[in-house]
């Protein structure tokens, strides 16, 4: 069975910053899309932040150059480094597997396993 | 970035009837949909993927359809329990993955 536990998530200054983590079990963060998304109060989803399996990153504008997405293969946990944070950084971080795959020359990208979310309050 | 529009921003409906919520894509995004449900307090759940396949474990009273930039994902027969916000995503143009604003199903 697959799981995905955050945790880190809590109230921060503006200008502050806070790591989130993600713990996995039943999937391996190194071999897997593993992505953030958020999601504001009372708002929707919203892309964050995603570590291939290859290593290769990639970020959000909102969010490039202030966040940064790792992994750690001996603890299976995928990380969210978060600097400079801002009022509108305030929200649910989710980690999910991002599933890709190609079929009849269509390449598709999902979200098939969520954890249940750290919240974040940026706030003086 | 490819902007996703749902329309509408919220319905209400009864147990038993049938529902569409359509989702409209910026630009051409071939078959590169997908649709969760999210309800109050949890993450979103996976229920169809490339505009029409149903996830493992979906009851088969949803369904999605389309192909370019129109999808639609229908209910055919309304439970109890279907009553969540609903978001497509597309993920034709990446990065970002992008997400429509979602679509809230009210309990009339």
């Amino acid at each position: 069975e697959v799981q995905l536990v955050e945790s880190g998530g809590g109230l921060v200054q503006p200008g502050g910053s806070l790591r989130l983590s993600c713990a996995a079990s039943g999937l391996s963060v190194e071999s897997n899309y593993m992505t953030w998304v958020r999601q504001g109060p009372g708002k929707g989803l919203e892309w964050v932040s995603v570590i291939h399996n290859d290593g290769r990153t990639y970020a959000a504008d909102s969010v490039k150059g202030r966040f940064t997405i790792s992994r750690d293969y001996s603890s299976n946990t995928l990380y969210l480094q978060m600097n400079s944070l801002r009022a509108e950084d305030t929200a649910v971080y989710y980690c999910a597997r991002e599933l890709c795959y190609d079929s009849n020359a269509n390449y598709n990208c999902y979200f098939d396993y969520w954890g249940q979310g750290t919240l974040i309050t940026v706030s003086s | 970035d490819i902007q996703m529009t749902q329309s509408p921003s919220s319905l209400s409906a009864s147990v038993g009837d049938r529902v569409t919520i359509t989702c409209r894509a910026s630009q051409s995004i071939n078959m590169n949909l997908n649709w969760y449900q999210q309800k109050p307090g949890k993450p979103p759940k996976l229920l169809i993927f490339s505009s029409s396949s149903l996830h493992s474990g979906v009851p088969s009273r949803f369904s999605g359809s389309g192909y370019g930039t129109d999808f639609t994902l229908t209910i055919s027969n309304v439970h109890a329990e279907d009553f969540a916000t609903y978001y497509c995503q597309q993920s034709y143009s990446t990065p970002p993955l992008t997400f429509g604003q979602g679509t809230r199903l009210e309990i009339k």
